[in-house]
């Protein structure tokens, strides 16, 4: 069975910081991945997305993640941090032949002024 | 337009009444989709439509109906509204035979007293 873990259900980093949101998979196929954000009041939206090639993608507003199938990871990364990031990050896994998603738990994530 | 439209954007319900959320997208996406999510947990997947065909989740089967009387429309009807029905209801599409993402709209916040 698929699975998505997100092992920090909260960060909280200082404005300008550097930021990394950890997300493991579990997926005997070949993952596709994405990373979606929900802003207050909002609904999800895309942040960035990884079928093959270039480990590492790059996303909106500066973000990037890179894909390791030897640790079944795709960490998310931003070199600074703006109080606006505040937000829950969802790490997403779609299988069954592209019909399904599995969400990992969520980061929310609070960037200090 | 690339919009997943949700109405109403909050319902308030009474305890043993029915519900009926509406959806609505005009990317002509094959593929339907209604998540739950509560706060602090990720969405999860109720059920969806690939066409006219309607995919129950094994755990929600009996709570939730559908429908979908064309391609740009999807309900998620709930005959008798709960207290564990409070929630955010979110509805996605995409078409389903590509790696693309799913696109959500901003969501219905149910609220049953």
């Amino acid at each position: 069975a698929q699975s998505v873990t997100q092992p920090d259900a909260r960060v909280t980093v200082s404005e300008g910081a550097s930021l990394q949101l950890r997300c493991k998979y579990s997926y005997s196929g070949t993952p596709y991945l994405f990373w979606y954000v929900q802003y207050p009041r909002q609904g999800l939206q895309l942040l960035l997305k990884y079928y093959s090639g270039d480990p590492v993608v790059q996303g909106v507003n500066g973000f990037e993640a890179e894909f390791s199938k030897s640790n079944s990871s795709f960490h998310l990364r931003k070199a600074s941090v703006h109080w606006s990031d505040s937000a829950v990050y969802f790490c997403v896994l779609r299988y069954n032949a592209g019909a399904k998603l599995t969400f990992g738990g969520g980061t929310r994530l609070t960037v200090r002024p | 337009d690339t919009t997943v439209k949700q109405n109403p954007r909050y319902k308030l319900a009474r305890v043993g009444k029915p519900v009926n959320l509406i959806c609505s997208q005009t990317m002509n996406h094959d593929t339907m989709y209604w998540y739950q999510k509560k706060p602090n947990q990720a969405p999860k997947l109720l059920l969806f439509y690939y066409d006219k065909i309607l995919n129950r989740e094994a755990d929600t089967f009996e709570k939730f109906q559908s429908s979908r009387p064309n391609n740009s429309f999807c309900s998620l009807y709930i005959g008798s509204a709960g207290l564990e029905y409070s929630a955010m209801y979110l509805c996605a599409s995409s078409s389903a035979n590509s790696n693309e993402r799913l696109f959500f709209g901003h969501g219905t916040k149910l609220s049953v007293l």
